[in-house]
């Protein structure tokens, strides 16, 4: 079983509509989640930080279930410029502050 | 402008051709990380470096060296590349710290490929 599971998607989303979407990790020990973005093979930016008691920023809401272990991520009032890959990443465990473990990725596509 | 600067972007080599790919930061983080990223599995950790001359393997260090003699700079090294090295590779960096703060900042990326 992979540390990271995304659904690999695509979800295909009217614009203006609202996609929502898990992340599962596999460690009961990590200490902290990240949503990343990616456009088409460039460079991974950060979404946002996900914290135990669920964040939003503008239309995007994060929100975290420790008892399920996994993460999640949702996008209201879509716009065409969300079109990318959303990364789950995790922290892991107090072992190694270093080690991050990222998902293989959720596709979304926005239409108009 | 502060940024993570990878090069080459692009190269195409031959199988047992030693090369580096340079990654260069301004921002004084201390930590710098590399990943290699294929279809269907996600970025995978190579190496990572805490500090200057503090590095440490990630998930898939096998063929890859790299070095951190200073703080700014965080090359790896492909000493005998082979056509399984063929891939996407980012460098990061970030502060260390709070680990809820753990952000990283890409280098734009290199792809190799390894004929």
């Amino acid at each position: 079983r992979k540390e990271v599971e995304q659904d690999p998607g695509p979800f295909n989303v009217p614009e203006g509509a609202t996609v929502a979407f898990n992340c599962t990790y596999s460690n009961s020990a990590s200490q902290s989640f990240f949503w990343y973005r990616q456009d088409c093979r460039k460079e991974p930016k950060l979404l946002m930080s996900v914290y135990s008691s669920g964040n939003e920023d503008g239309r995007f809401t994060a929100q975290l279930n420790r008892a399920s272990q996994y993460i999640s991520l949702l996008i209201r009032d879509s716009k065409l410029s969300d079109s990318a890959t959303y990364l789950c990443v995790v922290n892991r465990a107090t072992d190694s502050w270093g080690k991050l473990q990222f998902g293989a990725g959720t596709q979304v596509v926005v239409t108009p | 402008e502060a940024q993570v600067t990878q090069n080459p972007r692009y190269l195409i080599t031959v199988t047992g051709k030693k090369l580096t790919v340079t990654c260069s930061q301004n921002m004084n983080h201390e930590y710098m990380s590399w990943y290699r990223q294929d279809p269907g599995l996600g970025l995978r950790q190579i190496y990572y470096s805490m500090n200057v001359e503090v590095t440490d393997k990630g998930d898939v260090p096998e063929g890859y060296k790299v070095s951190r003699k200073e703080k700014r700079n965080f090359p790896l090294i492909l000493e005998s590349p082979s056509p399984n090295q063929t891939s996407l590779y980012f460098c990061a960096s970030s502060l260390i710290g709070d680990r809820a703060k753990n952000i990283q900042y890409f280098g734009a990326g290199t792809r190799l490929s390894v004929l």
